[in-house]
C-alpha cells in the first residue's frame, strides 16, 4: 500500500498570499492517477487536480499542480477568503488500495 | 447534473450491521467505476472500497476486508455497501463517489454504539 504525507499539518497565510502544500508517497506514484481535494466543513471533498497537474472542472487557475514519482505539489498563487480549508491528495490508481493523505490545514493568519 | 444520493445510514449496536445505498443519476451509471470512503469525526479521508464498472473487479481496504461487501446494481443505477460486524471505530461519514472523483454524496452518517 502506497502511503501519502501531506505536509505542512497546518499552514496559515493571508489572502493574497502563494500557498504551497506538499504530498510525499512512500513508493512512486502513476502521475496519472493522483488528485488533490479541498474539503470545506459540512461539505463532501472538491476535487480540484487529477492527474497530477489537470484542473477538474470549473476550478480557478489560480490553483496548480505539479511533481512526479514521489514528490507532488499543490500551489494557490494568490490565496483567496473562500480558499481556506483543508487539503487532500490521493492516489487512485491505477489499481487498489487507493490512499489519501492526512491532509493539509489552510488556515487564515 | 450528476448527482449521487447516499441512504441508510444511521444508528447501530456493535456488532449490528446496516447497508448503504448510493442512487445517481445525471450519467450513464454503467460507465464508471465506483468508490466507497469515510471520514471519522474530526479525522481525514478514508477508502473503503472500489468496483469497476462491470461488478466484476472489487477491491477492500484492510481495515473492512471480510466486513464490508460492494455491489452495483447497474439496471438500478445504484450502488451498495454492506456493512456486517459494525464496530464503534466504523462510526464515520459515508460518501460514494466516481472513481475518477469527481462527483460525490452529500455524506451520510453511520454511528456504532450501544
Amino acid at each position: 500500500e502506497i502511503v501519502l504525507t501531506q505536509s505542512p499539518g497546518t499552514l496559515s497565510l493571508s489572502p493574497g498570499e502563494r500557498a504551497t502544500l506538499s504530498c510525499r508517497a512512500s513508493q512512486s506514484v502513476n502521475s496519472n492517477y493522483l488528485a488533490w481535494y479541498q474539503q470545506k466543513p459540512g461539505q463532501a471533498p472538491r476535487l480540484l487536480i487529477y492527474g497530477a497537474y489537470r484542473r477538474a472542472t470549473g476550478i480557478p487557475d489560480r490553483f496548480s499542480g505539479s511533481g512526479s514519482g514521489t514528490d507532488f505539489t499543490l500551489t494557490i498563487s494568490r490565496l483567496e477568503p473562500e480558499d481556506f480549508a483543508m487539503f487532500y491528495c490521493q492516489q487512485y490508481g491505477p489499481s487498489p488500495p487507493y490512499t489519501f493523505g492526512q491532509g493539509t490545514k489552510l488556515e487564515i493568519k | 447534473q450528476v448527482q449521487l444520493v447516499e441512504s441508510g445510514g444511521g444508528l447501530v449496536k456493535p456488532g449490528g450491521s446496516l447497508r448503504l445505498s448510493c442512487t445517481a443519476s445525471g450519467f450513464t451509471f454503467s460507465d464508471h467505476p465506483m468508490s466507497w470512503m469515510r471520514q471519522a469525526p474530526g479525522k481525514g479521508l478514508e477508502w473503503l472500497s472500489h468496483i469497476s464498472s462491470s461488478g466484476s473487479t472489487i477491491s477492500y481496504a484492510d481495515s473492512v476486508k471480510g466486513r464490508f461487501t460492494i455491489s452495483r446494481d447497474n439496471a438500478e443505477s445504484s450502488l451498495y455497501l454492506q456493512m456486517n460486524s459494525l464496530r464503534a471505530e466504523d462510526t464515520a461519514v459515508y460518501y460514494c463517489a466516481r472513481r475518477e472523483g469527481d462527483s460525490w454524496g452529500q455524506g451520510i452518517l453511520v454511528t456504532v454504539s450501544s
